[in-house]
């Protein structure tokens, strides 16, 4: 059982441009969320949080937008850039248990 | 600072052989977790690791086994391999339980059964 879905394998934007990442989960219990950024050949890097208390958090070129009713994630870049190219994946837990990642979603930014 | 140290990084064994993954954590962590990630897949957490015990699972058989020792490494055992355990292993470490704001991944361990 997949609780956390990204339904967009991939995903190509132009420098500069705006990039939104979707993830849906299924658990309503769920109350943490995570954004993580993944280079070939490297661990997932932690890029962004979320808590089910708040609806949005920024940092930088990145936010991640919660909606709890429709049960759904976004990540937003802006502005793109090459460097952001990389697979992002989605992740959620009800807070002090695992945590269930998403497919991921490869993001290519062209230049 | 070193990160996540796994070992080692690439793997080939043979259906129904034993494996043992290695994993140091981050410095001033206490806490590891294993996560397996299939091809084309999101990582699945196999278990976690604090105080030496085994604290919380995933939905992994038995032949999946672990240890940490006191110096907070751990090892991920993984007995009568099959095919479909071939996959790219990621440990992760965080400063207690429930630190998942802080994991740290490692670059992890790409196991290939044949």
């Amino acid at each position: 059982d997949q609780q956390v879905k990204q339904n967009s394998p991939s995903l190509s934007v132009q420098e500069g441009r705006i990039s939104i990442l979707n993830c849906d989960y299924t658990n309503s219990m769920f109350d943490y969320f995570l954004w993580y950024k993944k280079y070939p050949a490297e661990g997932p890097t932690f890029l962004i949080s979320i808590s089910s208390i708040k609806d949005k958090n920024e940092d930088g070129r990145f936010t991640v937008f919660l909606n709890k009713s429709a049960k759904h994630l976004s990540l937003h870049i802006v502005p793109s850039q090459p460097g952001d190219s990389a697979v992002y994946f989605c992740a959620a837990s009800v807070t002090g248990n695992q945590f269930y990642f998403g497919t991921g979603t490869s993001l290519t930014v062209i230049p | 600072d070193a990160g996540v140290t796994q070992s080692p990084t690439h793997l080939i064994k043979t259906r129904g052989q034993q494996v043992t993954l290695r994993c140091s954590p981050k410095s001033g962590h206490d806490t590891v977790s294993w996560y397996q990630q299939a091809l084309g897949q999101g990582p699945h957490f196999i278990f976690q690791y604090y105080e030496e015990e085994e604290r919380q699972r995933g939905n992994f058989p038995d032949r999946f086994s672990g240890h940490q020792f006191p110096n907070y490494s751990s090892e991920l055992n993984v007995n009568a391999l099959l095919l479909g355990d071939s996959a790219l292993y990621l440990c992760a470490s965080s400063l207690g339980r429930f630190g998942g704001l802080g994991y740290t991944f490692g670059s992890g361990t790409r196991l290939t059964v044949v």
